[in-house]
Protein backbone atom coordinates (compact mmCIF):
# COMPACT_ATOMS: atom_id res chain seq x y z
CA UNK A 1 0.00 0.00 0.00
CA UNK A 2 1.22 3.13 -0.88
CA UNK A 3 1.97 5.56 2.35
CA UNK A 4 -0.30 8.40 0.66
CA UNK A 5 -2.81 7.29 -1.88
CA UNK A 6 -4.80 9.96 -3.77
CA UNK A 7 -7.58 9.96 -6.97
CA UNK A 8 -5.65 11.89 -9.70
CA UNK A 9 -9.11 12.95 -11.11
CA UNK A 10 -10.07 15.25 -12.99
CA UNK A 11 -12.62 15.51 -11.57
CA UNK A 12 -14.62 18.10 -13.50
CA UNK A 13 -17.52 19.94 -12.01
CA UNK A 14 -20.13 22.64 -12.67
CA UNK A 15 -19.85 26.30 -10.84
CA UNK A 16 -21.33 26.62 -7.83
CA UNK A 17 -21.51 22.27 -7.36
CA UNK A 18 -19.90 20.53 -4.43
CA UNK A 19 -16.73 18.01 -4.19
CA UNK A 20 -14.86 16.17 -2.21
CA UNK A 21 -11.86 14.27 -2.28
CA UNK A 22 -10.66 11.43 -0.31
CA UNK A 23 -6.86 10.66 0.67
CA UNK A 24 -5.83 7.64 2.32
CA UNK A 25 -2.74 7.10 4.45
CA UNK A 26 -0.78 3.99 5.87
CA UNK A 27 0.90 5.14 8.82
CA UNK A 28 -1.63 4.77 11.69
CA UNK A 29 0.82 6.94 13.99
CA UNK A 30 0.07 9.76 12.35
CA UNK A 31 -1.62 12.48 14.02
CA UNK A 32 -1.57 15.75 11.83
CA UNK A 33 -2.81 16.31 7.89
CA UNK A 34 -2.28 18.93 5.49
CA UNK A 35 -4.46 20.20 2.37
CA UNK A 36 -2.23 22.28 0.01
CA UNK A 37 -3.62 23.57 -3.56
CA UNK A 38 -1.12 23.87 -6.22
CA UNK A 39 -1.72 25.55 -9.49
CA UNK A 40 -0.81 25.23 -12.95
CA UNK A 41 3.36 25.67 -12.61
CA UNK A 42 3.11 27.09 -9.01
CA UNK A 43 4.16 26.34 -6.16
CA UNK A 44 1.70 24.09 -3.45
CA UNK A 45 0.33 26.78 -1.34
CA UNK A 46 -0.90 25.44 2.28
CA UNK A 47 -4.74 25.14 2.38
CA UNK A 48 -5.85 23.50 5.52
CA UNK A 49 -4.50 21.44 8.12
CA UNK A 50 -5.99 19.01 9.97
CA UNK A 51 -4.95 18.05 13.80
CA UNK A 52 -8.01 16.68 14.87
CA UNK A 53 -11.70 15.35 13.77
CA UNK A 54 -11.47 18.00 11.26
CA UNK A 55 -11.08 21.46 10.66
CA UNK A 56 -13.35 23.93 8.25
CA UNK A 57 -12.28 27.65 7.14
CA UNK A 58 -15.22 28.84 4.42
CA UNK A 59 -16.59 26.34 1.75
CA UNK A 60 -13.99 24.35 2.47
CA UNK A 61 -14.06 21.36 5.24
CA UNK A 62 -11.46 18.66 5.66
CA UNK A 63 -12.21 15.64 7.52
CA UNK A 64 -10.57 12.92 9.16
CA UNK A 65 -11.80 9.34 9.52
CA UNK A 66 -8.65 7.71 11.47
CA UNK A 67 -10.42 4.42 12.09
CA UNK A 68 -10.32 3.68 7.63
CA UNK A 69 -6.99 5.70 7.79
CA UNK A 70 -8.31 8.76 5.53
CA UNK A 71 -9.00 12.07 5.11
CA UNK A 72 -11.32 14.23 3.03
CA UNK A 73 -11.75 17.72 1.39
CA UNK A 74 -14.91 19.09 1.08
CA UNK A 75 -15.23 22.54 -1.33
CA UNK A 76 -18.64 23.70 -1.27
CA UNK A 77 -20.09 26.69 -3.85
CA UNK A 78 -17.40 26.05 -6.17
CA UNK A 79 -16.01 28.86 -8.29
CA UNK A 80 -13.56 28.80 -11.27
CA UNK A 81 -10.79 30.05 -9.17
CA UNK A 82 -10.61 26.56 -6.77
CA UNK A 83 -9.66 24.88 -10.54
CA UNK A 84 -6.34 23.38 -9.20
CA UNK A 85 -4.55 20.41 -7.82
CA UNK A 86 -5.14 19.21 -4.16
CA UNK A 87 -2.31 17.81 -2.75
CA UNK A 88 -2.65 15.67 0.69
CA UNK A 89 0.22 15.72 2.83
CA UNK A 90 1.29 13.29 6.02
CA UNK A 91 3.61 15.49 7.83
CA UNK A 92 6.86 13.35 9.85
CA UNK A 93 5.86 11.05 12.48
CA UNK A 94 8.29 11.08 15.57
CA UNK A 95 11.91 10.27 15.16
CA UNK A 96 11.39 10.89 11.21
CA UNK A 97 11.99 14.56 8.86
CA UNK A 98 10.00 13.29 5.89
CA UNK A 99 6.94 14.47 5.03
CA UNK A 100 4.66 12.29 2.49
CA UNK A 101 3.34 13.61 -0.61
CA UNK A 102 0.25 12.32 -2.44
CA UNK A 103 0.30 12.90 -6.23
CA UNK A 104 -2.33 14.97 -5.97
CA UNK A 105 -6.02 15.29 -7.17
CA UNK A 106 -6.72 17.24 -10.30
CA UNK A 107 -10.19 19.59 -10.25
CA UNK A 108 -11.72 21.67 -12.90
CA UNK A 109 -15.03 23.53 -12.11
CA UNK A 110 -16.52 24.47 -15.73
CA UNK A 111 -17.96 27.57 -16.02
CA UNK B 1 3.38 34.78 2.21
CA UNK B 2 6.11 33.07 3.74
CA UNK B 3 9.34 35.38 2.70
CA UNK B 4 11.22 32.82 0.79
CA UNK B 5 13.48 33.45 -3.02
CA UNK B 6 14.33 30.55 -5.01
CA UNK B 7 17.18 31.23 -7.61
CA UNK B 8 17.38 31.41 -10.55
CA UNK B 9 13.87 30.84 -11.66
CA UNK B 10 15.02 29.13 -15.08
CA UNK B 11 17.80 27.72 -16.19
CA UNK B 12 19.03 25.58 -19.38
CA UNK B 13 21.94 24.31 -19.00
CA UNK B 14 24.16 21.47 -20.97
CA UNK B 15 24.83 17.81 -19.83
CA UNK B 16 27.39 17.51 -17.93
CA UNK B 17 27.61 20.92 -16.15
CA UNK B 18 27.60 21.78 -12.50
CA UNK B 19 24.54 23.62 -11.93
CA UNK B 20 23.74 25.19 -8.30
CA UNK B 21 19.93 26.28 -7.18
CA UNK B 22 19.82 29.01 -4.31
CA UNK B 23 17.03 29.05 -1.85
CA UNK B 24 16.81 31.80 0.34
CA UNK B 25 14.67 32.29 3.25
CA UNK B 26 13.93 35.78 6.03
CA UNK B 27 11.64 33.49 8.03
CA UNK B 28 14.43 32.37 10.47
CA UNK B 29 12.98 28.90 9.89
CA UNK B 30 15.46 25.46 11.12
CA UNK B 31 14.30 23.25 8.62
CA UNK B 32 14.77 23.43 4.75
CA UNK B 33 13.90 21.29 2.25
CA UNK B 34 14.52 20.59 -1.23
CA UNK B 35 12.11 18.15 -3.23
CA UNK B 36 12.01 18.03 -7.24
CA UNK B 37 8.21 17.83 -8.82
CA UNK B 38 8.25 15.51 -12.31
CA UNK B 39 4.51 14.70 -13.75
CA UNK B 40 3.32 11.66 -12.20
CA UNK B 41 5.38 11.25 -9.06
CA UNK B 42 4.80 14.35 -7.23
CA UNK B 43 6.52 15.91 -4.94
CA UNK B 44 10.26 13.82 -3.89
CA UNK B 45 12.82 15.02 -0.80
CA UNK B 46 15.89 15.10 -2.40
CA UNK B 47 18.07 16.47 0.90
CA UNK B 48 16.57 18.53 4.00
CA UNK B 49 18.58 20.14 6.82
CA UNK B 50 17.71 20.78 10.62
CA UNK B 51 20.44 23.24 10.74
CA UNK B 52 23.49 25.17 9.98
CA UNK B 53 25.47 22.64 8.39
CA UNK B 54 23.08 20.06 9.48
CA UNK B 55 21.92 18.03 6.06
CA UNK B 56 20.67 14.50 5.18
CA UNK B 57 19.47 12.49 2.51
CA UNK B 58 15.85 12.48 0.80
CA UNK B 59 14.83 9.05 -1.35
CA UNK B 60 16.05 11.01 -4.85
CA UNK B 61 19.91 12.37 -3.38
CA UNK B 62 22.22 10.90 -6.13
CA UNK B 63 23.39 13.23 -8.53
CA UNK B 64 22.87 15.68 -5.94
CA UNK B 65 24.18 17.80 -2.99
CA UNK B 66 23.78 20.42 -0.55
CA UNK B 67 25.29 23.21 1.53
CA UNK B 68 24.07 25.17 4.47
CA UNK B 69 26.44 27.44 5.86
CA UNK B 70 23.70 29.94 7.19
CA UNK B 71 19.85 29.56 8.49
CA UNK B 72 18.73 31.73 5.61
CA UNK B 73 20.53 29.80 2.32
CA UNK B 74 19.95 26.40 1.29
CA UNK B 75 21.82 25.39 -1.92
CA UNK B 76 21.13 22.78 -3.83
CA UNK B 77 24.38 21.45 -6.23
CA UNK B 78 23.66 19.13 -9.43
CA UNK B 79 27.64 18.08 -9.64
CA UNK B 80 27.18 17.05 -13.27
CA UNK B 81 23.48 17.70 -14.57
CA UNK B 82 22.24 15.44 -16.93
CA UNK B 83 18.96 14.98 -18.65
CA UNK B 84 16.91 13.44 -16.01
CA UNK B 85 17.86 16.11 -13.64
CA UNK B 86 14.96 18.29 -15.97
CA UNK B 87 12.46 18.85 -13.65
CA UNK B 88 11.09 21.22 -10.88
CA UNK B 89 12.81 22.08 -8.28
CA UNK B 90 11.05 23.64 -5.02
CA UNK B 91 12.43 24.93 -1.95
CA UNK B 92 10.53 24.80 1.21
CA UNK B 93 10.61 25.86 4.69
CA UNK B 94 9.24 24.69 8.15
CA UNK B 95 9.59 26.16 11.58
CA UNK B 96 9.92 23.29 14.11
CA UNK B 97 9.54 20.43 11.29
CA UNK B 98 7.57 17.17 12.71
CA UNK B 99 3.92 18.21 12.53
CA UNK B 100 4.61 21.81 11.50
CA UNK B 101 3.34 23.19 7.68
CA UNK B 102 5.73 23.71 5.52
CA UNK B 103 5.69 27.01 3.08
CA UNK B 104 7.55 27.02 -0.55
CA UNK B 105 9.14 28.76 -2.36
CA UNK B 106 8.10 29.91 -6.19
CA UNK B 107 10.30 27.20 -8.26
CA UNK B 108 12.92 26.66 -10.00
CA UNK B 109 12.47 25.35 -13.95
CA UNK B 110 15.71 23.30 -15.13
CA UNK B 111 16.22 21.83 -18.45
CA UNK B 112 19.34 19.91 -19.10
CA UNK B 113 19.66 19.50 -22.67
Amino acid sequence: RKEVEQDPGPFNVPEGATVAFNCTYSNSASQSFFWYRQDCRKEPKLLMSVYSSGNEDGRFTAQLNRASQYISLLIRDSKLSDSATYLCVVPPTSGTYKYIFGTGTRLKVLA
Amino acid sequence: DAGITQSPRHKVTETGTPVTLRCHQTENHRYMYWYRQDPGHGLRLIHYSYGVKDTDKGEVSDGYSVSRSKTEDFLLTLESATSSQTSVYFCAISERGGRNEQFFGPGTRLTVL
